[in-house]
């Protein structure tokens, strides 16, 4: 059973436009949201996060958007860069009241942003 | 400061074998995770292990296993290896135990094992 969907196997965007990386969960439980990003041959390095008592968390050009009602989140990149080009994961936490670096990772979606 | 090492980065076993990976966390770190990373199914959680305890175990078979060492080092041992063990090993680890409180996990480049 996958907790952590990303419907979408890759997205391609144009060069300053904006990126917007979609992420769906089932279990109510998760309270932490992380998006990592992964080049070829690297290990996933970590992006931008949000708790789930907030809604938006903002670092530079990357924007994630959080849903509780829709168990939806969302990751904007603005302007988008051709740097940006990897595969991003989205993964969730549940805390379940103690402490865990225990993530539930979704399929990834493999970004291409062109010149 | 160095980052998260894993060893060997590439490895080829026959079905039947068992493989032993190791992971050097970032200095000064207490918490390790490891995951498997296959085509479609993202990475999915083993194990993970703070000041040599496993705090935490994944959907595996007993097959997978781990430790942690009292530097903090970690190994994970896969027996009687399948083909469908063929995957990229990920290490992480952690300066905290929550990864929610930190933001993040800090991984390795991978050991990519395959069974044939």
């Amino acid at each position: 059973d996958q907790q952590v969907k990303q419907n979408s196997p890759s997205l391609s965007v144009q060069e300053g436009r904006i990126s917007i990386l979609n992420c769906d969960y089932t279990n109510s439980m998760f309270d932490y949201f992380l998006w990592y990003k992964k080049y070829p041959a690297e290990g996933p390095t970590f992006l931008i996060s949000i708790s789930s008592i907030k809604d938006k968390n903002e670092d530079g050009r990357f924007t994630v958007f959080l849903n509780k009602s829709a168990k939806h989140l969302s990751l904007h990149i603005v302007p988008s860069q051709p740097g940006d080009s990897a595969v991003y994961f989205c993964a969730a936490s549940a805390s379940y009241g103690g402490a865990t670096n225990k993530l539930i990772f979704g399929t990834g979606t493999l970004l291409a942003v062109q010149p | 400061k160095a980052g998260v090492t894993q060893t060997p980065r590439y490895l080829i076993k026959t079905r039947g074998q068992q493989v032993t990976l190791s992971c050097s966390p970032i200095s000064g770190h207490r918490s390790v995770s490891w995951y498997q990373q296959t085509p479609g199914q993202g990475l999915q959680f083993l194990f993970e292990y703070f000041s040599e305890t496993q705090r935490n175990k994944g959907n595996f078979p007993g097959r997978f296993s781990g430790r942690q060492f009292s530097n903090s080092r970690s190994e994970m041992n896969v027996s009687t290896l399948e083909l469908g063990d063929s995957a990229l090993y990920l290490c992480a680890s952690s300066p905290g135990v929550m990864a929610g409180i930190t933001g993040e996990l800090f991984f390795g480049e991978g050991s990519r094992l395959t069974v044939l």
